[in-house]
């Protein structure tokens, strides 16, 4: 029973296109993040959610609009793809959004971007 | 601005042995600093921890010094098994920020 599961695991599209990730958590944390994950193996946290509200908002384009309906779900909207945006997304989730807290994480999104 | 940095892309080390995984930070007013560990295709996995209050903390085979002064900390893994053959990630936080560092590929040679 998969605790952080996002969809799809692949994705590749076109420059221009909009598309979306969806993240779920089934382990009643609080907190959820969305991570990217670039060609040089940065992991760099673009946007925390804790109950529903906005924590965190890196310095990341508009074009990104992260959406969470409800505590278990925090989904990445992504407007006019550019190649640029092509990296694994990691989406996870914490108890808390102290620092001590551990992050559970999905198997992330493979974006490819052409 | 790379906060938290691991200067080592990769390290082998023979089974059984000790491996030593090394991470430096900037900023000194983080908290906690973490260690994760990554299979291939998998999302990064918890490993163990430590406040900015403490210098050592440990949990079975593996234990993680932090040296302040140096903005310096180490993951020590005693004794190395194949299973270990992974990707660590050093990650420090303050607040609500986390930094990440880029990772070192650990294979342990049977």
């Amino acid at each position: 029973d998969t605790a952080v599961s996002q969809t799809p695991k692949y994705l590749v599209t076109q420059m221009g296109n909009d598309k979306s990730i969806k993240c779920e958590q089934n382990l009643g944390h609080d907190t959820m993040y969305w991570y990217k994950q670039d060609s040089k193996k940065f992991l760099k946290i673009m946007f925390s959610y804790n109950n529903k509200e906005l924590i965190i908002n890196e310095t990341v384009p508009n074009r990104f609009s992260p959406k969470s309906p409800d505590k278990a779900h925090l989904n990445l909207h992504i407007n006019s793809l550019e190649l640029g945006d092509s990296a694994v997304y990691f989406c996870a989730s914490s108890q808390g959004t102290g620092g001590f807290n551990e992050q559970f994480f999905g198997p992330g999104t493979r974006l490819t971007v052409l | 601005d790379q906060q938290v940095k691991q200067n080592s892309p990769s390290l082998s080390v023979q089974e059984g042995r000790i491996s030593i995984l090394n991470c430096d930070y900037t900023n000194s007013m983080f908290d906690y600093f973490l260690w994760y560990k990554k299979y291939p295709a998998e999302g990064p996995t918890f490993l163990i921890s430590i406040s900015s209050i403490k210098d050592k903390n440990e949990d079975g085979r593996f234990t993680v010094f932090l040296n302040k002064s140096a903005k310096h900390l180490s993951l020590h893994i005693v004794p190395s098994q194949p299973g270990d053959s992974a990707v660590y990630f050093c990650a420090a936080s303050g607040g609500n920020q986390f930094y990440f560092g880029t990772g070192t590929s650990l294979t342990v040679i049977p």
